[in-house]
């Protein structure tokens, strides 16, 4: 069964720092990995999305990797800004040999909190 | 504006009475998910559902049950045999195709006492 494992559990840095948060899985066979936002008590947030063929993606200040073969990723911020502060979940999505589009297995994810 | 809804945003339950939560999508997605979120465990699929007329369980079904009668609509129903039903739940949809991006809903506090 696939897990999915994030460090840190929480964060806090000054504002204007790059960070890099992790996410690890266990299973190599994904379909792809997704990088959510969530902020309290709110739905999550789609921030970048992975193909297992890719080795990376870019949307303005974030910038997520993956390697397959040894089960990471990371999501690198740059320059923090106070606006960051959420909490960021990784999920992956399996391979399945029927198709079709099974439910994402969800990391615990990573609290963050930039300080002004 | 194309997105999923879901009502109400806080439910309060007795316990032993079922409730319903209702999620509805425009984005004319296939694929429709239900998740339970609580404090410390992350999230865990409940149900989803490829097509109209057919859900499969996930990893926490019990005492949970669905249906998916229109492709934008995908309501679940908390049972009196859910033991601890209280939890933010999250309905999410994907295409059914390509990249199967998941997106979600805005959530459903349940308070169950």
């Amino acid at each position: 069964k696939q897990e999915v494992t994030q460090i840190p559990a929480a964060l806090s840095v000054p504002e204007g720092e790059n960070l890099v948060l992790n996410c690890s899985f266990t299973d190599s066979a994904i379909y792809n990995l997704q990088w959510f936002r969530q902020d309290p008590g709110k739905g999550l947030t789609s921030l970048l999305l992975i193909q297992s063929s890719q080795r990376e993606q870019t949307s303005g200040r974030l910038n997520a990797s993956l390697d397959k073969s040894s089960g990471r990723s990371t999501l690198y911020i740059a320059a923090s800004q106070p606006g960051d502060s959420a909490t960021y979940l990784c999920a992956v999505r399996g391979v399945y040999s029927g198709g079709g589009a099974d439910g994402l297995t969800f990391g615990k994810g990573t609290h963050l909190i930039i300080q002004p | 504006d194309g997105g999923i809804t879901q009502s109400p945003k806080y439910l309060f339950r007795k316990e032993g009475q079922n409730v319903t939560l209702s999620c509805e999508q425009n984005l004319n997605h296939d694929a429709m998910y239900w998740y339970r979120q609580d404090p410390g465990q992350g999230l865990r699929l409940i149900y989803y559902s490829q097509i109209v007329n057919d859900f499969q369980k996930g990893d926490i079904a019990e005492g949970y049950s669905v249906s998916r009668e229109k492709k934008e609509s995908f309501p679940l129903t908390v049972t009196s045999a859910q033991k601890n039903p209280t939890a933010f739940y999250l309905c999410a949809s994907t295409t059914g195709t390509g990249l199967y991006e998941q997106y979600f809903g805005p959530g459903t506090r349940l308070t169950v006492t």
